[in-house]
Protein backbone atom coordinates (compact mmCIF):
# COMPACT_ATOMS: atom_id res chain seq x y z
CA UNK A 1 0.00 0.00 0.00
CA UNK A 2 1.34 3.17 -1.07
CA UNK A 3 2.47 5.40 2.05
CA UNK A 4 3.58 9.14 2.59
CA UNK A 5 5.10 10.79 5.81
CA UNK A 6 5.36 13.92 6.98
CA UNK A 7 7.27 15.50 10.14
CA UNK A 8 6.91 16.87 12.35
CA UNK A 9 3.11 16.89 12.56
CA UNK A 10 2.87 20.30 14.19
CA UNK A 11 5.33 22.91 14.24
CA UNK A 12 5.52 26.66 16.19
CA UNK A 13 7.87 28.98 15.01
CA UNK A 14 8.33 32.82 15.47
CA UNK A 15 7.79 35.48 12.50
CA UNK A 16 11.46 35.55 10.54
CA UNK A 17 11.94 31.86 11.38
CA UNK A 18 13.26 29.62 8.61
CA UNK A 19 11.28 26.12 8.42
CA UNK A 20 11.99 22.84 6.94
CA UNK A 21 9.04 20.49 6.73
CA UNK A 22 9.74 17.12 5.58
CA UNK A 23 7.72 14.39 3.46
CA UNK A 24 8.92 11.04 3.18
CA UNK A 25 6.92 8.42 0.68
CA UNK A 26 6.84 4.53 -0.11
CA UNK A 27 4.80 3.92 -3.54
CA UNK A 28 4.79 2.13 -6.49
CA UNK A 29 4.87 3.60 -9.81
CA UNK A 30 5.96 6.84 -8.48
CA UNK A 31 5.71 10.13 -10.50
CA UNK A 32 5.53 12.88 -9.05
CA UNK A 33 5.37 14.78 -5.67
CA UNK A 34 3.15 17.73 -4.77
CA UNK A 35 2.79 20.27 -2.21
CA UNK A 36 -0.22 21.54 -0.98
CA UNK A 37 -0.94 24.73 1.39
CA UNK A 38 -4.57 24.38 3.09
CA UNK A 39 -5.18 27.54 4.89
CA UNK A 40 -8.99 27.11 5.50
CA UNK A 41 -10.76 24.36 3.49
CA UNK A 42 -9.48 24.56 -0.24
CA UNK A 43 -6.19 23.30 -0.47
CA UNK A 44 -4.21 25.59 -2.99
CA UNK A 45 -1.35 24.09 -5.01
CA UNK A 46 2.38 24.92 -4.61
CA UNK A 47 5.12 22.72 -6.08
CA UNK A 48 5.29 19.61 -8.17
CA UNK A 49 8.63 17.53 -8.69
CA UNK A 50 9.21 14.91 -10.44
CA UNK A 51 13.00 15.15 -11.37
CA UNK A 52 15.24 14.09 -8.36
CA UNK A 53 17.83 16.80 -7.31
CA UNK A 54 16.45 19.98 -9.11
CA UNK A 55 14.80 23.13 -6.17
CA UNK A 56 11.51 24.64 -7.00
CA UNK A 57 11.42 28.00 -6.40
CA UNK A 58 8.42 30.51 -5.28
CA UNK A 59 9.28 33.40 -3.52
CA UNK A 60 10.29 32.45 0.20
CA UNK A 61 9.00 28.65 -0.66
CA UNK A 62 11.67 26.24 -2.20
CA UNK A 63 11.17 22.27 -2.30
CA UNK A 64 13.88 19.67 -3.24
CA UNK A 65 13.21 15.69 -4.06
CA UNK A 66 15.32 13.21 -3.36
CA UNK A 67 14.05 9.67 -5.99
CA UNK A 68 16.92 7.90 -4.42
CA UNK A 69 16.25 8.00 -0.62
CA UNK A 70 12.23 8.94 -0.76
CA UNK A 71 11.90 12.01 0.28
CA UNK A 72 11.34 15.93 0.03
CA UNK A 73 11.77 19.06 2.04
CA UNK A 74 9.63 22.05 1.87
CA UNK A 75 11.81 25.17 3.04
CA UNK A 76 10.07 28.69 4.04
CA UNK A 77 12.28 31.20 4.93
CA UNK A 78 11.64 34.25 6.84
CA UNK A 79 8.29 33.22 7.65
CA UNK A 80 4.83 34.96 8.17
CA UNK A 81 2.14 35.19 9.56
CA UNK A 82 0.23 34.41 6.84
CA UNK A 83 2.39 31.26 6.05
CA UNK A 84 0.35 29.78 9.10
CA UNK A 85 -1.29 26.42 7.38
CA UNK A 86 -1.53 22.88 6.84
CA UNK A 87 1.21 21.91 4.46
CA UNK A 88 0.15 18.74 2.46
CA UNK A 89 2.44 16.85 1.20
CA UNK A 90 1.33 14.56 -2.27
CA UNK A 91 2.99 11.70 -4.05
CA UNK A 92 0.95 10.43 -7.72
CA UNK A 93 1.30 7.41 -8.57
CA UNK A 94 0.63 5.38 -12.15
CA UNK A 95 0.00 2.37 -13.65
CA UNK A 96 -3.06 0.82 -12.49
CA UNK A 97 -2.73 2.49 -9.21
CA UNK A 98 -3.54 5.76 -10.59
CA UNK A 99 -3.97 8.08 -7.55
CA UNK A 100 -2.52 11.15 -5.31
CA UNK A 101 -1.65 9.62 -1.98
CA UNK A 102 -1.57 12.77 0.75
CA UNK A 103 0.32 12.68 4.14
CA UNK A 104 -1.44 13.82 7.32
CA UNK A 105 -0.11 17.38 6.91
CA UNK A 106 2.50 19.37 9.04
CA UNK A 107 0.25 22.33 11.36
CA UNK A 108 2.52 25.04 10.77
CA UNK A 109 1.74 27.88 13.19
CA UNK A 110 3.80 31.57 13.30
CA UNK A 111 3.21 33.66 16.20
CA UNK A 112 4.54 37.29 15.42
CA UNK B 1 -11.36 31.22 -15.15
CA UNK B 2 -14.02 29.34 -12.53
CA UNK B 3 -12.25 27.47 -10.08
CA UNK B 4 -13.59 23.91 -8.49
CA UNK B 5 -17.17 24.46 -7.20
CA UNK B 6 -18.85 22.22 -4.62
CA UNK B 7 -22.25 22.37 -3.62
CA UNK B 8 -23.68 22.52 -0.89
CA UNK B 9 -21.22 24.04 1.70
CA UNK B 10 -22.68 23.04 4.20
CA UNK B 11 -24.38 19.89 5.44
CA UNK B 12 -26.24 18.34 8.39
CA UNK B 13 -27.80 14.67 8.35
CA UNK B 14 -29.04 12.32 10.92
CA UNK B 15 -27.46 8.49 10.45
CA UNK B 16 -29.25 6.05 7.98
CA UNK B 17 -30.06 9.09 5.54
CA UNK B 18 -28.24 9.57 2.25
CA UNK B 19 -26.23 12.47 0.95
CA UNK B 20 -25.61 13.54 -2.76
CA UNK B 21 -22.57 16.17 -2.94
CA UNK B 22 -21.88 17.81 -6.36
CA UNK B 23 -18.72 19.43 -7.58
CA UNK B 24 -18.04 21.33 -10.65
CA UNK B 25 -14.74 21.00 -12.21
CA UNK B 26 -12.63 23.37 -13.89
CA UNK B 27 -13.80 23.99 -17.27
CA UNK B 28 -11.13 21.84 -19.79
CA UNK B 29 -10.85 19.21 -16.81
CA UNK B 30 -11.92 16.34 -17.61
CA UNK B 31 -10.54 14.06 -14.04
CA UNK B 32 -12.44 14.88 -11.06
CA UNK B 33 -11.41 13.01 -7.07
CA UNK B 34 -13.14 13.14 -4.19
CA UNK B 35 -11.10 12.51 -0.36
CA UNK B 36 -12.47 12.46 2.52
CA UNK B 37 -10.89 15.13 5.19
CA UNK B 38 -10.95 14.11 8.89
CA UNK B 39 -8.90 15.52 11.77
CA UNK B 40 -6.99 12.21 12.59
CA UNK B 41 -6.62 10.53 9.24
CA UNK B 42 -5.74 13.73 7.10
CA UNK B 43 -6.84 13.71 3.01
CA UNK B 44 -8.53 9.65 2.58
CA UNK B 45 -8.89 9.47 -1.75
CA UNK B 46 -12.13 8.06 -2.56
CA UNK B 47 -12.04 7.58 -6.29
CA UNK B 48 -11.46 9.27 -9.60
CA UNK B 49 -13.36 9.93 -12.53
CA UNK B 50 -12.20 11.11 -16.24
CA UNK B 51 -14.31 10.98 -18.97
CA UNK B 52 -17.26 9.33 -17.18
CA UNK B 53 -15.23 6.51 -16.27
CA UNK B 54 -14.04 5.13 -12.69
CA UNK B 55 -10.17 5.12 -12.86
CA UNK B 56 -9.23 4.08 -9.46
CA UNK B 57 -11.29 3.92 -6.21
CA UNK B 58 -9.74 4.05 -2.41
CA UNK B 59 -10.69 1.82 0.04
CA UNK B 60 -14.01 2.87 1.59
CA UNK B 61 -17.16 0.81 1.90
CA UNK B 62 -19.90 0.19 -1.27
CA UNK B 63 -22.11 2.92 0.59
CA UNK B 64 -19.91 5.47 -0.93
CA UNK B 65 -20.16 5.58 -4.67
CA UNK B 66 -20.03 8.25 -7.48
CA UNK B 67 -20.16 9.30 -10.72
CA UNK B 68 -19.05 11.77 -13.35
CA UNK B 69 -21.70 13.41 -16.38
CA UNK B 70 -20.45 13.99 -19.87
CA UNK B 71 -20.23 17.78 -19.07
CA UNK B 72 -17.14 16.96 -16.05
CA UNK B 73 -19.30 17.46 -13.42
CA UNK B 74 -19.47 14.70 -10.56
CA UNK B 75 -21.85 13.86 -8.21
CA UNK B 76 -20.86 11.50 -5.14
CA UNK B 77 -23.26 9.73 -2.75
CA UNK B 78 -23.48 8.53 0.31
CA UNK B 79 -25.93 6.33 1.48
CA UNK B 80 -26.88 4.44 5.02
CA UNK B 81 -25.33 7.55 6.79
CA UNK B 82 -22.56 6.65 9.66
CA UNK B 83 -21.55 8.89 12.50
CA UNK B 84 -18.26 8.71 11.20
CA UNK B 85 -19.02 9.73 7.76
CA UNK B 86 -18.52 13.51 9.58
CA UNK B 87 -15.98 15.11 7.57
CA UNK B 88 -14.78 17.55 5.23
CA UNK B 89 -15.42 16.46 1.48
CA UNK B 90 -12.86 17.45 -1.36
CA UNK B 91 -13.19 17.80 -5.11
CA UNK B 92 -10.20 18.27 -7.01
CA UNK B 93 -9.91 18.33 -10.97
CA UNK B 94 -7.61 18.10 -13.51
CA UNK B 95 -6.68 17.72 -16.59
CA UNK B 96 -5.19 14.96 -16.82
CA UNK B 97 -5.32 13.48 -13.61
CA UNK B 98 -1.88 14.84 -11.46
CA UNK B 99 -1.67 18.47 -10.49
CA UNK B 100 -4.89 19.07 -9.20
CA UNK B 101 -7.28 22.53 -8.18
CA UNK B 102 -9.12 21.77 -5.21
CA UNK B 103 -13.21 23.13 -3.89
CA UNK B 104 -13.76 24.70 -0.91
CA UNK B 105 -15.53 20.92 0.09
CA UNK B 106 -18.51 20.01 1.97
CA UNK B 107 -18.98 19.66 5.37
CA UNK B 108 -20.88 17.43 6.01
CA UNK B 109 -22.03 16.44 9.81
CA UNK B 110 -24.24 13.51 10.57
CA UNK B 111 -25.99 13.48 13.72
Amino acid sequence: EDKVVQSPLSLVVHEGDTVTLNCSYEVTNFRSLLWYKQEKKAPTFLFMLTSSGIEKKSGRLSSILDKKELFSILNITATQTGDSAIYLCAVFSGGSNYKLTFGKGTLLTVNP
Amino acid sequence: KAGVTQTPRYLIKTRGQQVTLSCSPISGHRSVSWYQQTPGQGLQFLFEYFSETQRNKGNFPGRFSGRQFSNSRSEMNVSTLELGDSALYLCASSFSGEKLFFGSGTQLSVL
